[in-house]
């Protein structure tokens, strides 16, 4: 099984610029997660979806969409990308509130 | 405050040592704790959940002190590959569910 897995690894982007970070598992679970890590602090959630058609605020929503695509699907799309949001953004799922799964992660430059 | 907070080391040991983490959490609801592991530009990994009556695994020992609000984690006969940063995990049950991840603390086992 490949887990959760993230695309893309690595991306620079442009003030303003959008792009949507893709996240997929297989582990057929029903939560999934957005979190931010940045140095010195913790993973911050963005955004969660507990199930398929569900998505819910986090922590830090403010910059940033989501879709649940389906079951395995959940992808974060950042509409006007801004220097504040470099950063290594990770996937994660659980079954309901159980240990979180992460993915590779996605680092995320802004310039 | 920060609801959950560790020292971030980094803590060096040589090989062989025993070395101690605590993580103490301002939530006195909090009901589920975790130690995860992240290595150098890895995801995080579940290292282990910590139990009311304190747990061990191998050479990795979790405890719990609910009245001090704090987990601590001791790693006994330190290896190279211990090296890694440790992040203490505390989800709250109330309200819905909420996950809180520390900061992490740094952890370099030296030859």
């Amino acid at each position: 099984n490949a887990g959760v897995t993230q695309t893309p690894k690595f991306q620079v982007l442009k003030t303003g610029q959008s792009m949507t970070l893709q996240c997929a598992q297989d582990m057929n679970h029903n939560s999934m997660y957005w979190y931010r890590q940045d140095p010195g602090m913790g993973l911050r959630l963005i955004y969660y979806s507990a199930s398929e058609g569900t998505t819910d605020k986090g922590e830090v929503p403010n910059g940033y969409n989501v879709s649940r695509l389906n079951k395995r699907e959940f992808s974060l799309r950042l509409e006007s990308a801004a220097p504040s949001q470099t950063s290594v953004y990770f996937c994660a799922s659980s079954t309901v509130q159980e240990t979180q799964y992460f993915g590779p992660g996605t680092r995320l430059l802004v310039l | 405050r920060k609801e959950v907070e560790q020292d971030p080391g980094p803590f060096n040991v040589p090989e062989g040592a025993t070395v101690a983490f605590n993580c103490t959490y301002s939530n006195s609801a909090s009901q589920s704790f975790f130690w995860y592991r992240q290595d150098c530009r890895k995801e995080p990994k579940l290292l282990m959940s910590v139990y009311s009556s304190g747990n061990e695994d191998g050479r990795f020992t979790a405890q719990l002190n609910r009245a001090s609000q704090y987990i601590s984690l001791l790693i006994r006969d330190s290896k190279l590959s211990d090296s890694a940063t440790y992040l203490c995990v505390v989800r709250s049950h109330t309200g819905g569910f909420k996950t809180i991840f520390g900061a992490g603390t740094r952890l370099f086992v030296k030859a």
